[in-house]
């Protein structure tokens, strides 16, 4: 089995200061994870994602994560806000079994960005 | 567009009413899945597809709740008998065939509400 902690619901940076939102997954198996973005009343989009391959993870729009095994952690990072990165973020995890391959979600975080 | 659809974006119907979303999944692409999002959650995961196979099915798709996959191209997802309670974002997201890397695309969803 596995699951998803998203500390927190929402946070709110200045536009220009450093993005962090937290994650923290359980899994059985060795996992895959996954940050998705998703605007209002749209789909998800993938960000980034970590599949046993490098453990600092750079995906789009300047986001990145680094996976520790150690901290069971995959935090998002962006060095710079931008006024556009407003929206709900999603961290998810999948087994890396090549079985099914649902995704399980956290609970999610919105990123306000302020002027 | 070659992404993931479906249809309709927007659905408004009364309780007891029996209602049927479709999903067209990117091309070749041979795994559906449907998920549902309800108001500050993150999507949970309903039913899986291989092919045409429903391979998995959570304990949350409840007796109600059916998915097709005829031909294993499209996909349908109907709810019987609807209740309030099933006022939610349907996402549907499918995954490239022979894909070791779990990653899915989502398609823009079904918002459904149930008066």
């Amino acid at each position: 089995a596995q699951s998803v902690t998203q500390l927190g619901s929402h946070v709110s940076v200045s536009e220009g200061a450093l993005v962090l939102l937290r994650c923290n997954y359980s899994s059985s198996v060795p996992p895959y994870l996954f940050w998705y973005v998703q605007y209002p009343n749209q789909g998800l989009q993938l960000l980034l994602k970590y599949t046993s391959a490098a453990t600092l993870v750079k995906g789009i729009n300047g986001f990145e994560a680094e996976f520790k095994k150690s901290e069971t952690s995959f935090h998002l990072t962006k060095p710079s806000a931008h006024m556009s990165d407003a929206a709900e973020y999603f961290c998810a995890v999948s087994l890396n079994t090549g079985a099914n391959s649902k995704l399980t979600f956290g609970k999610g975080i919105t990123l306000s960005v302020r002027p | 567009d070659t992404g993931v659809s479906q249809n309709p974006r927007h659905k408004i119907t009364k309780r007891g009413q029996n209602v049927t979303f479709r999903c067209d999944p990117i091309s070749e692409h041979n795994r559906l899945y449907w998920y549902r999002q309800t108001l500050g959650q993150g999507p949970e995961f309903l039913t899986y597809f291989q092919n045409e196979a429903q391979l998995e099915k959570s304990r949350l798709l409840s007796d109600r709740f059916s998915a097709e996959r005829p031909k294993g191209s499209f996909s349908t997802l109907e709810i019987q008998r609807t209740e309030q309670g099933d006022s939610a974002m349907y996402l549907c997201a499918s995954s490239p065939r022979g894909s070791s890397l779990n990653e899915q695309f989502f398609g823009p969803g079904t918002r459904l509400t149930v008066l």
